[in-house]
């Protein structure tokens, strides 16, 4: 199995509609990030979590919220969908006993299309 | 300027060349570098990683820090087509205790047999 998934793993919605995107993680890691990528673009950081009650905005928090439900459990929400949201999100996880380079491991991505 | 440049390619190559990816970055509290592959319709893993300025080898696989520079570049050797990817260059700084990444926007490796 997986030690990260992210569901659903396509997605196709309609602007103005509630979207939640959820990842899990059995690899016991403490912190949890949400990415988009977008094709020119790259990787750009949304939100981040180092632990259940540690929540911090990213680089391109607008229109997302998130919720840490669990330690293995972090959720990105967009409240109003809107089309330049379409992108292909990822989940990764890292662990707080690594204090040098910060390895992460990603999921497989959710692709979203805001229509 | 963003903080980490890298070209976006694609970069086409046959079988058996040397390929050169690079990024440049502008901030000087960086303090690791490292590289990820990314294959389609896949997450980016983890493929090397170096701390200080020189090379570090491993396999077909060389990373090159030149921190005067404020450049990297990963060398693979004897390219196959598996190595075809977006290779995605990405750094650590520390901030309040805490590390993130920034990456750079990725390079497309086409190899051919």
């Amino acid at each position: 199995d997986a030690d990260v998934t992210q569901t659903p793993r396509n997605r196709i919605t309609k602007t103005g509609k509630r979207i939640m995107l959820e990842c899990s993680q059995t690899k016991g890691h403490d912190r949890m990030y949400w990415y988009r990528q977008d094709p020119g673009l790259g990787l750009r950081l949304i939100y981040y979590s180092f632990d259940v009650k540690d929540i911090n905005k990213g680089e391109i928090s607008d229109g997302y919220s998130v919720s840490r439900q669990a330690q293995a459990k972090f959720s990105l929400s967009l409240e109003s969908a809107i089309p330049n949201q379409t992108a292909l999100y990822f989940c990764a996880t890292s662990d707080t006993r690594d204090t040098t380079y910060n390895e992460q491991f990603f999921g497989p991505g959710t692709r979203l299309t805001v229509l | 300027q963003k903080e980490v440049e890298q070209d976006p390619g694609p970069l086409s190559v046959p079988e058996g060349a040397i390929v050169s990816l690079n990024c440049t970055y502008s901030n000087s509290a960086f303090q690791y570098f490292m590289w990820y592959r990314q294959y389609s319709r896949k997450g980016p893993e983890l493929l090397m990683y170096t701390y200080s300025s020189g090379n570090k080898e491993d396999g077909r696989f060389t990373a090159q820090v030149d921190k005067s520079s404020k450049y990297i570049s990963l060398f693979i050797r004897d390219s196959q087509p598996s190595d075809s990817a977006t290779y995605l260059c990405a750094m650590s700084t520390m901030n309040s205790g805490y590390s993130t990444l920034t990456f750079g926007k990725g390079t497309m490796l086409l190899v051919s047999p």
